[in-house]
């Protein structure tokens, strides 16, 4: 159950767009439009901020935005907010198994 | 308000055994999948087991397998996780966290409790 691939830092200044990317295989995100991200701040529980690729759920700000390109799946955010540092975690479902990616810090500078 | 609350962590030696809990309220227990998600001091995510609502399909990491099961009572709104043969590498934070559709967003999963602390040491 190998993790996905994720940068493990990112930067931006405040109104900045920066992109966060997560390489799987075509085992995982290359087949399975299965693919969600999680962002969080330290000493806090996970926060669920894209599903399905590409889906906000409820309450999420529409600065946030996720796509995909064959075994990569991305996360975009725009109009950085000093509020947006924190960690982010793709992860991926499979048939025979869930993997998150290794973690993308990112910087509000 | 839609709220999870874990318990049962602590200290255990190695070789122990441990079982967690999570308290749901605020939704229909019984709708969605549950999971156990943890992060090892200063790591990164990793999925545990996940139960389908039907309380039947289970998958376990299998860094787990074999050691922890999943279940629900739903008459207590409860998940739980026994833990058994911990080893070191067991220590971490685990989380229970509720899927966000009832089917599909396999991945998924927008409610999380605040963690209990798993530390499996001499």
């Amino acid at each position: 159950q190998s993790a996905l691939t994720q940068p493990a830092s990112v930067s931006g200044s405040p109104g900045q767009s920066i992109t966060i990317s997560c390489t799987g295989t075509s085992s995982d995100v290359g087949v399975y439009n299965s693919v969600s991200w999680y962002q969080q701040h330290p000493g806090k529980a996970p926060k669920l901020m894209i599903y399905d690729v590409s889906n906000r759920p409820s309450g999420v700000s529409d600065r946030f935005s996720g796509s995909k390109s064959g075994n990569t799946a991305s996360l975009t955010i725009s109009g950085l907010q000093a509020g947006d540092g924190a960690d982010y975690y793709c992860s991926s479902y499979t048939s025979t198994t869930r993997v998150f990616g290794g973690g993308t810090k990112l910087t509000v500078l | 308000e839609v709220q999870l609350v874990e318990s049962g962590g602590g200290l255990v030696q190695p070789g122990g055994s441990l079982r967690l809990s999570c308290a749901a309220s605020g939704f229909t227990f019984s709708t969605y999948a549950m999971a156990w998600v943890r992060q090892a001091p200063g790591k990164g995510l990793e999925w545990v087991s996940v139960i389908n609502n039907n309380g039947v399909n289970t998958y376990y990491a299998d860094s787990v397998k074999g050691r922890f099961t999943i279940s629900t009572d739903n008459s207590k709104n409860t998940l739980y996780l026994q833990m058994s043969s911990l080893r070191a590498e067991d220590t971490a934070i685990y989380y229970c966290a509720k899927r966000y559709c009832s089917s599909s967003c396999l991945v998924a999963f927008d409610i999380w409790g605040q963690g209990t602390m798993v530390t499996v040491s001499s």
